[in-house]
């Protein structure tokens, strides 16, 4: 499967946008990208997902390169809620929906 | 929808139990991933189901883990005998696949503890 890479941790502001960025040099033509987050003691819940333009939902928004090696997802205003560990995902087509989590950017938001 | 439902949400048992985790996924959903989590390895991908049928085994650590889904509403992860090594939380998952796009659903989990 190609790796993602994102930072391990991340800081913010309340109330300030965020930027959470991942690389993903290897990603192929048809493979999705997905994020995710996990708030504490929870599991983990879908953000949002893209293959080759720009998405925006109601929770964030998630900026693609235009060669595809990279993708940010954007937070337009942090809140406390928001800290969580969120995992960028390269979704495989053709292997049946499997998705492999990585290590995350763990995100802190502070008042 | 209620969502993915596990159970126990807690179990604490002794080493050499068995122990049998429980997952409702989400009706008319066609996947089931049963996932495992760690401080040390984070989560991983321990076996998933289409149709109900198993279809990448490949990470259930040992011959000690097997599970199952009889029918499209319900799934079990059976350890058997448990190890203190095999206490983590198990997540649930179950997505309607729309070729890579189809979003996961994940249940609260079952924190599994072996003394």
């Amino acid at each position: 499967d190609a790796k993602t890479t994102q930072p391990n941790s991340m800081e913010s502001n309340e109330e300030e946008p965020v930027h959470l960025p991942c690389n993903h040099s290897t990603i192929s033509g048809t493979d999705y990208i997905h994020w995710y987050r996990q708030l504490p003691s929870q599991g983990p819940e879908y953000v949002i997902h893209g293959l080759t333009s720009n998405v925006n939902n109601r929770m964030a928004s998630l900026a693609i390169a235009e060669d595809r090696k990279s993708s940010t997802l954007i937070l337009h205003r942090a809140t406390l809620r928001d800290a969580a560990v969120y995992y960028c995902i390269l979704r495989v087509t053709g292997t049946a929906s499997k998705l492999t989590f990585g290590t995350g950017t763990r995100l802190q938001v502070t008042l | 929808d209620a969502g993915v439902i596990q159970s126990p949400r807690h179990e604490v048992t002794e080493m050499g139990q068995e122990v049998t985790l429980r997952c409702k996924p989400i009706s008319g959903h066609d996947y089931l991933f049963w996932y495992r989590q760690t401080m040390m390895r984070g989560l991983e991908l321990l076996i998933y189901f289409n149709n109900n049928v198993p279809i990448d085994d490949s990470g259930m650590p040992e011959d000690r883990f097997s599970a199952k889904m009889p029918n499209a509403s319900f799934s079990t992860l059976k350890i058997q005998p448990s190890e203190p090594r095999d206490s983590a939380v198990y997540f649930c998952a179950s997505s309607f696949d729309r070729v890579g796009a189809g979003e996961l659903f994940f249940g609260e989990g079952s924190r599994l503890t072996v003394l």
